[in-house]
């Protein structure tokens, strides 16, 4: 089974400047999430997905961010425009089901450096 | 407040010591608890899930739960270098319709050979 991919795996860009970030997820999996972990801390989910429909983006700051899941399967996130704080890794994760016992499956993530 | 406290470490041990890795939590809604191993830019990855109090054991990794005192723990037997990572505990509580998932901040762990 493959697993969920991710891309690109590292980004530089310039603060004030777009980047998007694609996600594909685990064949099958109607749920998509995508989390912002900064060094040192525990990824802080941003977004949420069932299907293509949006669950929970209440830490989603959009003003800048935004995301869309095109047709239940790939999704996109995108910052436009970029400021420092922005620099995290970004993780992409997929799981069957949303609730009851269920198991997350993370891609490796994108690493944003916003200088 | 937050919602999940951990330690984060850094801790270092020599190899085949016993690990002890623990979460504390504020939220009584939490239901689901749950250990992810992250290696150095990965993703990380699920190694243990329960679901009411109580020990769970897979292997040489150990997980325990205690809901009265709002404690989970990690128990990692005769550790070994390849368990040098960064060790994150998650909770999942309901949240309209659907479970919200909240993570510490994880806890750097270095086996020493």
């Amino acid at each position: 089974e493959a697993g969920v991919a991710q891309s690109p795996r590292y980004k530089i860009i310039e603060k004030r400047q777009s980047v998007a970030f694609w996600c594909n997820p685990i064949s099958g999996h109607a749920t998509l999430y995508w989390y912002q972990q900064i060094l040192g801390q525990g990824p802080k989910l941003l977004i949420q997905f069932q299907n293509n429909g949006v669950v929970d983006d209440s830490q989603l700051p959009k003003d800048r961010f935004s995301a869309e899941r095109l047709k239940g399967v790939d999704s996109t996130l995108k910052i436009q425009p970029a400021k420092l704080e922005d620099s995290a890794v970004y993780l992409c994760a997929s799981s069957l089901y949303d609730r009851g016992p269920y198991e997350q499956y993370f891609g490796p993530g994108t690493r944003l450096t916003v200088t | 407040q937050k919602e999940v406290e951990q330690d984060p470490g850094p801790l270092s041990v020599p190899e085949g010591a016993i690990v002890s890795l623990n979460c504390t939590y504020s939220n009584s809604a939490f239901q689901y608890f749950m250990w992810y191993r992250q290696y150095s830019r990965k993703g990380p990855e699920l190694l243990m899930y329960t679901y009411s109090s109580g020990n769970k054991e897979d292997g040489r990794f150990t997980a325990q739960v205690d809901k009265s005192s709002k404690y989970i723990s990690l128990f990692i037997r005769d550790s070994q270098p390849s368990d040098s990572a960064t060790y994150l505990c998650a909770m999942r509580a309901p949240s309209g319709g659907y479970q919200k998932v909240t993570f510490g901040t994880g806890t750097k762990l270095q086996v020493i050979p």
